[in-house]
């Protein structure tokens, strides 16, 4: 699986866009980019995933670059429950095991 | 609500004891995984099984840990002889097609 870079951490104003950048740059042709958070000592949510095109579900928006080098995830009105860390996973999907990396700690500021 | 569902929620064990613990997954869903989590860093993985079947084995999973999915639903993950080491939150996660749903997790806490 594709190795990804996120920043250690963000911060951003409560009620404002949060978003996440991940860089995949050796992203295979069929790989996913999938997004998890993890807000503390709770098991890791799924929020969404996506292969080409941008995604948007309830959650939150993916967009991901034509080139697929890089992807970046929209929480489009960040709320003080959306504090947590952030991991974005490049995997061939389906029976693969998730390779987590540190992720991005993102807090949100009243 | 149906989610993964993981037993016990925390251990507190002394060293050499053995642990045991159990994961309902999502009903339906064939595939199970298991993960450790230590302090300050990502979820790594343990093992995969789909249905009954131990499909792939980490290198992280020693001689001392076992994990059974006897009859395709709920696993068990069993720890022998306990070491400071194997502190940690081991979290379960099951699916039906492409994405892991991840239960609360077990804290596990060797003294």
């Amino acid at each position: 699986d594709a190795k990804t870079t996120q920043p250690p951490s963000m911060d951003c104003a409560e009620g404002r866009a949060a978003n996440l950048p991940c860089n995949h740059s050796t992203i295979s042709g069929n790989e996913y980019v999938y997004w998890y958070r993890q807000i503390h000592s709770q098991g890791p949510q799924y929020i969404i995933h996506g292969l080409k095109n941008n995604e948007t579900n309830e959650m939150a928006s993916l967009i991901i670059t034509e080139d697929r080098k890089s992807s970046t995830l929209i929480l489009p009105h960040a709320t003080l429950r959306d504090t947590a860390v952030y991991y974005c996973i490049v995997t061939l999907g389906s029976a693969r095991q998730l390779t987590f990396g540190s992720g991005t700690q993102l807090t949100v500021l009243p | 609500d149906t989610g993964v569902s993981q037993n016990p929620r925390h251990k507190i064990t002394k060293r050499g004891q053995n642990v045991t613990f159990r994961c309902d997954p999502i009903s339906e869903h064939n595939r199970l995984y298991w993960y450790r989590q230590t302090l300050g860093q990502g979820p790594e993985f343990l093992t995969y099984f789909q249905n009954e079947a131990q499909l792939e084995k980490s290198r992280l999973l020693s001689d001392r840990f076992s994990a059974e999915r006897p009859k395709g639903s709920f696993s068990t993950l069993e720890i022998q002889r306990t070491e400071q080491g194997d502190s940690a939150m081991y979290l379960c996660a099951s699916s039906a097609s492409d994405t892991q749903y991840f239960g609360p997790g077990t804290r596990l806490t060797v003294l």
